[in-house]
C-alpha cells in the first residue's frame, strides 16, 4: 500500500494567517492526491483534487501545489469556518489510502 | 444534483453481518465508480473498496483489513450501493461513507459491541 505521512497532526493559527498543510506520499503517484475538509459530524467535503485543482464551490483561499513527492495545501488568509480537519488522499493505486488528517484551530 | 442517502447501520453482536445501502439519484449511476469509506470515532478516514461500472467490468477492490469479509455490489436498475459486511469485529465500528468523485452520502454508523 501507498503511505501517505501527513503534517503537522495539528494546528492552531490566527485569522487570516497563511496556513500549510503538507502530505509526502511513500512513492510516485504523479499528480493524483486529494484534499479533504472534514467539519465535526459532517461528511468530508473535497477541496483539491488532481493535487491542485479546486472542486467547484470552494473558496480561492485554498490551493494545492505539489513537488515530487511532497503535496500542500495552503488557505491563503484562514477564516473561522475553516476550523476543520483535513485529509490528504492518493488516488493513484488501490487501496486508495490517506493521511493521518491535521486538526486546524483558531487562536 | 448528485445524492447519495445511506441506510442500513445497526449494533450488531461480533461474528454478525450487516449490509448498507446507498440510494444514488442526480447523476448517471450505471456509468460511475462507487466507493466505501469508513471512520472510527475520533479517527481518520479509510479506504474500504470501490465497485467499478458494468461497462468498466464491475470488478471490486478491497482494503486488506476487510478482504474477505465484505462484498461491494451495485443495482443499476434501482441505482443503489450495496456493501454487505460479515464476520464484523469491534475494529469495525465506525461510520461508513458511500462517495462518488466529490458527493458523499449522509454516512451510517455501524457499531459492534457484544
Amino acid at each position: 500500500d501507498i503511505q501517505m505521512t501527513q503534517s503537522p497532526s495539528s494546528l492552531s493559527a490566527s485569522v487570516g494567517d497563511r496556513v500549510t498543510v503538507t502530505c509526502r506520499a511513500g512513492q510516485n503517484i504523479a499528480t493524483y492526491l486529494n484534499w479533504y475538509q472534514q467539519k465535526p459530524g459532517k461528511a468530508p467535503k473535497l477541496l483539491i483534487y488532481a493535487a491542485s485543482t479546486l472542486q467547484s464551490g470552494v473558496p480561492s483561499r485554498f490551493s494545492g501545489s505539489t513537488s515530487g513527492t511532497d503535496f500542500t495545501l495552503t488557505i491563503s488568509g484562514l477564516q473561522p469556518e475553516d476550523v476543520a480537519s483535513y485529509y490528504c488522499q492518493q488516488s493513484y493505486r488501490v487501496p486508495y489510502t490517506f493521511g493521518q488528517g491535521t486538526k486546524l484551530e483558531i487562536k | 444534483e448528485a445524492q447519495l442517502v445511506q441506510s442500513g447501520g445497526d449494533l450488531v453482536r461480533p461474528g454478525g453481518s450487516l449490509m448498507l445501502s446507498c440510494r444514488a439519484s442526480g447523476f448517471n449511476f450505471k456509468d460511475a465508480w462507487m466507493t466505501w469509506m469508513r471512520q472510527a470515532s475520533g479517527k481518520g478516514l479509510e479506504w474500504v473498496g470501490r465497485i467499478k461500472s458494468e461497462v468498466d467490468g464491475g470488478t471490486t477492490d478491497y482494503a486488506a483489513p476487510v478482504k474477505g469479509r465484505v462484498s461491494i455490489s451495485r443495482d443499476d436498475s434501482q441505482n443503489t450501493l450495496y456493501l454487505h459486511m460479515w464476520n464484523l469485529q469491534v475494529d469495525d465500528t465506525g461510520v461508513y461513507y458511500c462517495t462518488v468523485k466529490a458527493h458523499w452520502g449522509q454516512g451510517t454508523l455501524v457499531t459492534v459491541s457484544s
